[in-house]
């Protein structure tokens, strides 16, 4: 059902940077809409930690980016920490289909 | 402080409809640009948006779902209501509600309520 692909799962020691990618088409990403970014810790619901593909809501640590080029957007975590343990969405919404959508969700792995 | 809470049955049986309510405070639904979402998560698996109600009483619906979904709000009573109908065990999941942003082009749901796992089975 999602029309936003993600890899199922990234992995990093601590310290280091990862990247999460979300590949959509021209009628979503494609089309000029914004990404958002949700981290979900196990158990809890989603929570925002970027918007209009690069914006970070108050308290959000800059340890987060994001960027958006053509049909496609990324997250970088940098100095991952054990905390950052969580799955990651992103969000976009889609012109023909006239909906929000989400994408396949990235398990982010703390080696 | 904004904060919203879902509420509803945990369990619900095969065919059933299911309605469930979404009560929110710290913002308002008269407010331009506001909105109030439904999103899904089925047991180990990804988000599912269903439905989004605006200040302006403008309704969408994700087009799979379209036909079982029903979402209405009562601005008095900061409250916002999904009905779906014809429930079955691929419904099992929780479900969340979330304040929806609308801003120029770009729409986003911040932040979410704690969720609701509903589970049918009969």
């Amino acid at each position: 059902q999602s029309v936003l692909t993600q890899p199922p799962s990234v992995s990093g020691a601590p310290g280091q940077r990862v990247t999460i990618s979300c590949t959509g088409s021209s009628s979503n990403i494609g089309a000029g809409y914004d990404v958002h970014w949700y981290q979900q810790l196990p158990g809890t619901a989603p929570k925002l930690i970027i918007y209009i593909n690069s914006n970070r809501p108050s308290g959000v640590p800059d340890r987060f980016s994001g960027s958006k080029s053509g049909p496609s957007a990324s997250l970088a975590i940098s100095g991952l920490q054990a905390d950052d343990e969580a799955d990651y969405y992103c969000q976009s919404y889609d012109g023909s289909l006239s909906a929000s959508v989400f994408g396949t969700g990235t398990k982010v792995t703390v080696l | 402080q904004i904060t919203l809470r879902e509420s509803g049955p945990t369990l619900v049986k095969p065919t059933q409809t299911l309605t469930l309510t979404c009560t929110f405070s710290g913002f308002s639904l008269n407010t331009r640009g506001v909105g109030v979402g439904w999103i899904r998560q089925p047991p180990g698996k990804a988000l599912e948006w269903l439905a989004l109600i605006y200040w302006d009483d403008d309704k969408r619906y994700s087009p799979s779902l379209r036909s079982r979904l029903t979402i209405t709000k009562d601005t008095s009573k900061n409250q916002v209501v999904l009905t779906m109908t014809n429930m079955g065990p691929l419904d099992t999941a929780t479900y969340y509600c979330a304040q929806g942003i609308h801003h120029t082009a770009s729409r986003w749901f911040d932040p979410w309520g704690q969720g609701a796992l509903v589970t049918v089975s009969s």
